[in-house]
């Protein structure tokens, strides 16, 4: 069954630290996605990547960068956390347009 | 540019009515739509998409939506809505020339017994 695996779910994080956020399918799917979602913001697009060792800046990718060292896995990473980081981020991951994205379950981090 | 554009922030119904979410979008072609359904701390899932063809989709749930190309928009509707129903609800385009997904702010649904 298709599939997106995020880790962790919940994450608390200091300032002026570095996180990771992990993401995994399992759909052999070219494109992966991260998503920070905010309440008056709805999804708004991070990085994304076609494939493996391909990163690309979405709308709102300063403070953040991204690896895809392979098909299955896509990070975000935080260098150096700041509390206006605290979101919710969601990868996605889809193949060509013909496929809608499919969702993970979510990271809640916050950053204190 | 394009741009999705969901005009009400929360939508009240009683149990039973029918629903209409309104979609708009911004985009010079015909683009690729997507309805997207998000319970409480869960993540997106997917009830219906239009590509091409027949302007009305049918989704899961008993959920559907109709393109209009005059209209630019993407509305969903639903016969007969159930508080199971209860939920925030996003409107999302791509562009046939690249994968990117562009999103609504969405609309909260709250389905009242």
């Amino acid at each position: 069954e298709a599939a997106v695996t995020q880790s962790p779910r919940n994450k608390v994080a200091v300032t002026g630290g570095k996180v990771t956020l992990s993401c995994n399918q399992t759909n052999n799917h070219n494109n992966m996605y991260w998503y920070r979602q905010d309440t008056g913001h709805g999804l708004r697009l991070i990085h994304y990547s076609y494939g493996a060792g391909s990163t690309e800046k979405g709308d709102i990718p300063d403070g953040y960068k991204a690896s895809r060292p392979s098909q299955e896995n896509f990070s975000l990473i935080l260098e150096l956390a700041t509390p206006s980081q605290t979101s919710v981020y969601f990868c996605a991951s889809g193949d060509r347009v013909n496929q809608a994205p499919l969702f993970g379950e979510g990271t809640r981090l916050s950053v204190l | 540019a394009q741009s999705v554009t969901q005009p009400d922030a929360r939508v009240t119904v009683s149990e039973g009515a029918s629903l209409q979410l309104r979609c708009k979008y911004s985009y010079s072609a015909t683009p690729y739509l997507f309805w997207y359904v998000q319970y409480p701390r869960q993540g997106l899932q997917l009830l219906l998409k239009y590509y091409s063809g027949d302007p009305v989709v049918q989704g899961v749930n008993s959920f559907e939506a109709e393109f209009s190309k005059s209209n630019s928009s993407f509305h969903l509707q639903k016969a007969s809505v159930h508080w199971s129903d209860s939920a925030v609800y996003f409107c999302a385009l791509s562009p046939s020339s690249n994968n990117r997904i562009f999103f609504g702010d969405g609309t909260q649904l709250v389905v009242k017994p």
